[in-house]
């Protein structure tokens, strides 16, 4: 069984570039989590999606930041215009239908490691 | 969520046992005791939770006082692959709360485990 998937590990932009990182869950797993890690900082909750869902946003910056996770395919987080702030690893994580699990164990990717020239 | 207090720094022998503790004197009755570690870098890696009995699985044990305010995580015998930032998270258990999924991630403590 694989594990959440991430890709690409590492990706390099330009100022003003869009970046696109994708996230595939861990196989039967409907609700994904996005976390950025700033250089030499902690982990910062950003958004939980379910299937076609958004259900909490409230760690997103108010702009050029956005999120989704299609019914069919992997979650997307997508940042436009990025600038040299942006600069972080991007965490994804998984889990299972909150029928299936009692305690809302989260399964981690490897992240995208993102630089902005 | 309820705020937890870590050291910021600890040193274990290898193949001793590695103790490492967390305050969390306001967390409240439905709220559980999460801990993970992130290894240099990758992804942060589950180790166990608990809500008031002591647990252990096969990678550690967790030890909650009889009040809940704090906790101490224990690695039976630390390897240099031990060696890692760990976090303790409070959370609360209940599934129906919205934005209740999301961890909240501290400074944690960062593991050194020495040769």
């Amino acid at each position: 069984n694989a594990g959440v998937m991430q890709n690409p590990r590492h990706l390099v932009r330009r100022r003003g570039q869009e970046a696109r990182l994708r996230c595939s869950p861990m196989k039967g797993h409907s609700h994904v989590y996005w976390y950025r890690q700033l250089p030499e900082e902690g982990l910062k909750f950003m958004v939980y999606l379910q299937k076609e869902n958004i259900i909490d946003e409230s760690g997103m910056p108010k702009e050029r930041f956005s999120a989704e996770f299609p019914k069919e395919g992997p979650s997307i987080l997508r940042i436009q215009q990025v600038v040299r702030g942006d600069s972080a690893a991007y965490f994804c994580a998984s889990s299972p239908p909150h029928a299936l699990s009692s305690y809302n164990e989260q399964f981690f990717g490897p992240g995208t490691r993102l630089t902005v020239l | 969520d309820a705020k937890t207090t870590q050291p910021p720094s600890m040193d274990c022998a290898e193949g001793r046992a590695a103790n490492l503790p967390c305050n969390h004197s306001t967390i409240s009755g439905n709220e559980y005791v999460y801990w993970y570690r992130q290894i240099h870098s990758q992804g942060p890696q589950y180790i166990i939770h608990g809500l008031k009995n002591n647990e252990t699985n096969e990678m550690a044990s967790l030890i909650i006082t009889e009040d809940r305010k704090s906790s101490t995580l224990i690695l039976p015998h630390a390897t240099l692959r031990d060696t890692a930032v760990y976090y303790c998270i409070v959370r609360a258990g209940d599934k129906i709360i919205q934005g209740a999924q999301k961890l909240v991630f501290g400074q944690g403590t960062r593991l050194t485990i020495n040769p």
